[in-house]
């Protein structure tokens, strides 16, 4: 039962690189969100989709973009990386959003941005 | 600007002490208020959570008590064990999809 699964789980990129971070799930869940966790900041929602098709802006959303390619994946694109954007990038998933949405997490990609 | 406040950042207990993390929100659209914990090296996993139309809610030597009044609310651990040494999270969230969790603290249980 494989859950959310990220890839990659560790990155290395130049300023101005480009990149996109993977996740998918096999949970049939409707929603999709990319956090990003920062020591004393927890964690801030970049982007998140509430169903296939949709997608919308969450706290901290400048400098990225994302698609929701079906309905088991989302990923998280990087068009030109800044060494503020290095980070544990986590995605989840959760059946429903909102009251009573439980999130499941996946294992975290770390991006350092040189 | 931080919509969930979590305090304190880090907290150290003996084993079998009791541990206590507080939340405090302002928005009073908020409906659902989950705690999460994380371990090194993975996500967070949800531990327990309440709606704010109960002030307390037990899960085994997990509790969350909720003061809707003052837009409070805290996660307490009793008997605490080294296994508890986690970073926990708390969140709030409302129907419009969006989760906003709390700075995060980071428990050490010394045994």
């Amino acid at each position: 039962n494989a859950g959310v699964t990220q890839t990659p789980k560790f990155q290395v990129l130049k300023t101005g690189q480009s990149m996109t971070l993977q996740c998918a799930q096999d949970m049939n869940h409707n929603s999709m969100y990319w956090y990003r966790q920062d020591p004393g900041m927890g964690l801030r929602l970049i982007y998140y989709s509430a169903s296939e098709g949709t997608t919308d802006k969450g706290e901290v959303p400048n400098g990225y973009n994302v698609s929701r390619l079906n309905k088991r994946e989302f990923s998280l694109r990087l068009e030109s990386a800044a060494p503020s954007q290095t980070s544990v990038y986590f995605c989840a998933s959760s059946l429903t959003g909102g009251w009573g949405g439980e999130l499941f997490f996946g294992e975290g990609s770390r991006l350092t941005v040189l | 600007q931080q919509q969930v406040k979590q305090s304190p950042q880090s907290l150290i207990v003996q084993k079998g002490g009791i541990s206590i993390i507080n939340c405090a929100y302002e928005n009073t659209a908020f409906d659902y208020f989950p705690w999460y914990q994380q371990f090194p090296g993975k996500g967070p996993a949800l531990l327990i959570a309440i709606r704010p139309d109960v002030s307390e809610k037990k899960e085994g030597r997990f509790t969350i008590s909720f003061n809707k009044s003052a837009k409070q609310f805290s996660l307490h651990i009793m008997d605490s064990q080294p296994g508890d040494s986690a970073t926990y999270f708390c969140a709030a969230s409302n129907t419009g999809n969006q989760f906003y969790f709390g700075t995060g603290t980071s428990l050490t249980v010394i045994p």
